[in-house]
């Protein structure tokens, strides 16, 4: 069975501070990687995601992160973060078979 | 707007009663999950259905919840005599099966409170 850990539950930032947030999963073959963001008061919206190729992926607003297949992680990085990246930030991993396996989510506060 | 969209987003039953939630996919996509999210923690997976056939059930999905898509198209889950630890936000996504890469996308959710 997939699982997925998410090392930081709250993280608090001042604005223009660098962010990496960690995430490991475990499973034995193949995976999808994903990165969801929630902001306050919407729904879970895709940030960036890894199916092959290039291990390092850039997403939305700036955001990037590294697939690292010896280590099982995905961290999620961005060099500046803005008080508008306050939210809570999910990983995520599937197999081809379909479902997604969650970690239990980080809350980023960024502070003005 | 062409997302995944929920009906109703909140609903407060009493323990005992029914509830039905309804889900519309976007349009072409062939697959469609459901999952429930409780507080501090990520979505958790309930079931899926590829067109209009259940193929996976989560073991949290007890005999007393049932998922239905009739036509390929919306889904229904239903709850049948909640219980208080039921409350959770009820989460629908939906996705097009890609041989290589499958992104879900996620709607807006449903909050259930039973009291």
């Amino acid at each position: 069975a997939q699982s997925v850990s998410q090392h930081n539950h709250h993280v608090i930032l001042s604005e223009a501070a660098s962010l990496e947030l960690g995430c490991n999963y475990s499973y034995g073959g193949t995976v999808n990687l994903f990165w969801y963001v929630q902001y306050p008061g919407q729904h879970l919206q895709l940030l960036l995601k890894y199916f092959s190729g290039d291990p390092l992926v850039k997403g939305i607003k700036g955001f990037e992160a590294e697939f690292i297949k010896s280590k099982f992680s995905f961290n999620l990085r961005k060099p500046s973060v803005q008080w508008s990246d306050t939210a809570e930030y999910f990983c995520a991993v599937s197999t081809n078979a379909g479902k997604s396996t969650f970690g239990d989510g980080t809350t980023l506060t960024v502070k003005p | 707007d062409t997302g995944v969209s929920q009906d109703p987003r909140h609903k407060i039953t009493k323990r005992g009663q029914n509830v039905t939630f309804r889900c519309d996919p976007i349009s072409e996509h062939n697959r469609l999950y459901w999952y429930r999210q409780t507080l501090g923690q990520g979505p958790e997976f309930l079931t899926y259905f590829q067109n209009e056939a259940q193929l996976e059930k989560s073991r949290l999905l007890s005999d007393r919840f049932s998922a239905e898509r009739p036509k390929g198209s919306f889904s229904t889950l239903e709850i049948q005599r909640t219980e208080q630890g039921d409350s959770a936000m009820y989460l629908c996504a939906s996705s097009l099966d890609r041989s290589l890469g499958e992104t879900q996308y996620f709607g807006p959710g449903t909050r259930l409170l039973v009291l």
